[in-house]
């Protein structure tokens, strides 16, 4: 299958600071890049979609102004986490998909612990 | 109603028995179908994906697709330890674009 790289695995940052993930597709251009998010126990949550060159949509309850989503080439999309607080501690998940109707296929997610 | 819906689990299952893993959705107009499992504190992983009614068949694993009754579901013959894992099944919807959705997944347990 193909590959997503995400950047970093795991982070930890102090409240308040801000936290980028990357999300990268290594042997595809991705037309449209997924962010979730997985709180323990829990199933995935989608929180945005971003296709290349345009501005992100987000689901409901999602805050933009927060989660700053970037996509400016195919193959690599960013999730910008800002003042980040505690409870912004979660396991971030991307996945991209080329075409569509197609499967989408994860990056390795990315563990965001804010002290 | 929930647009996919699975059974939280849950499931166990002895070694070597057939792991029954369903899924209902409610978009008829849903096309494609995927089943992928995630490892506690890993992200997922695609096993299987369906886009036609019937059987589908790649190992010890079988999705079944019954667009009639709206599930799909996926076997696992000849479970193992290493089954033990959250089972996702994700619907690709009509007129979705390639976003998919997710039901919130079965927990599988394979006992030694």
């Amino acid at each position: 299958g193909a590959v997503v790289s995400q950047h970093p695995s795991w982070v930890i940052c102090k409240s308040g600071t801000s936290v980028k993930i990357e999300c990268r597709s290594l042997d595809f251009q991705a037309t449209t890049m997924f962010w979730y998010r997985q709180f323990p126990k829990q199933s995935l949550m989608l929180m945005a979609t971003s296709n290349e060159g345009s501005k992100a949509t987000y689901e409901q309850g999602v805050e933009k102004d927060k989660f700053l989503i970037n996509h400016a080439s195919l193959t690599l999309s960013t999730l910008t986490v800002t003042s980040a607080h505690p409870e912004d501690s979660s396991f971030y998940i991307c996945s991209a998909s080329w075409l569509w109707d197609t499967e989408a296929f994860f990056g390795q997610g990315t563990r965001l612990t804010v002290v | 109603q929930k647009e996919v819906e699975q059974n939280s689990g849950p499931l166990s299952v002895p070694e070597g028995a057939i792991a029954s893993l369903n899924c209902t959705y409610s978009d008829r107009g849903s096309q494609s179908f995927f089943w992928y499992r995630q490892y506690s504190g890993k992200s997922p992983e695609l096993i299987m994906s369906i886009y036609s009614n019937g059987d589908k068949e790649d190992g010890r694993f079988t999705a079944q697709l019954n667009k009639a009754s709206q599930y799909v579901s996926l076997l696992i013959r000849d479970s193992q330890p290493s089954d033990s894992a959250t089972y996702l099944c994700a619907v690709l919807r009509n007129n979705a674009g390639n976003m998919l959705t997710f039901g919130g997944g079965t927990r599988l347990m394979v006992k030694p």
